[in-house]
């Protein structure tokens, strides 16, 4: 299985709301990411899990909260979201030498995104 | 630091003619360099990657990168376009340390003429 998986495909939320966002993956990745991107934008980087441990944090706003419950699920949970993060929220995955030198797997596999949508 | 440059935020090419999407790279340590492509509304799929093994890269649907040091560059070609590779295609550089930051250019558009 190489494919990265994530629900929901569409999501409207108002700025009160409280969602989720789900990502999966079955190949034995270690290291997980979330992006954003805009239109005609690339991908933004947001957070990576390192073994289910937050390793990277890129000054995301507190509205967004990422979670690891196990080396395959990704989460990031969502509140009081403001109009202007409407945007798709991309998942990947990646093999990680867990600290030790590079090793050639550390392409990541992307999955299709979830479309937000804040009113 | 790293960071790549694409030169072209839109590249139209006819059916059939030579695909070339540019891409530069700056890098203080030996670089990963990556092309993905992007289909309307859909996640990345990476297309080719470059890592010290060969300096000309296969990737799927008929592309090709050559890594060019004195350059800097890694520069995306196609012999003959196709309507199917109308997308946004984005080059990227990473350390290639451990869960390290893959970071991408700003992309560029490709659309092909009939």
């Amino acid at each position: 299985d190489t494919e990265v998986t994530q629900t929901p495909k569409h999501l409207v939320m108002g700025m009160t709301n409280k969602k989720s966002l789900k990502c999966e993956q079955h190949m034995g990745h270690r290291a997980m990411y979330w992006y954003k991107q805009k239109a005609k934008k690339p991908p933004e980087l947001m957070f990576v899990y390192s073994y289910e441990k937050l390793s990277i944090n890129e000054s995301v706003p507190s509205r967004f909260s990422p979670e690891c419950p196990n080396s395959s699920l990704l989460n990031l949970h969502l509140h009081a979201l403001q109009p202007e993060d409407s945007a798709l929220y991309l998942c990947a995955s990646s093999q990680d030498s867990g600290g030790g030198y590079y090793s050639s797997y550390n392409e990541q596999f992307f999955g299709p995104g979830t479309r937000l949508t804040v009113l | 630091a790293q960071s790549v440059t694409q030169l072209g935020s839109h590249v139209s090419v006819s059916e059939g003619a030579l695909v070339l999407l540019r891409c530069n790279y700056s890098s203080s340590v030996p670089p990963y360099l990556f092309w993905y492509v992007q289909y309307p509304n859909q996640g990345l799929q990476l297309l080719l990657k470059y890592t010290s093994a060969a300096t000309l890269v296969k990737g799927i649907n008929g592309f090709e990168a050559e890594f060019k040091k004195s350059e800097t560059s890694f520069h995306l070609t196609k012999p003959s376009a196709h309507m199917s590779d109308a997308a946004e295609y984005f080059c990227a550089v990473s350390k290639g340390s451990s869960a390290s930051k893959i970071i991408f250019g700003s992309g560029t558009r490709l659309s092909i003429r009939p």
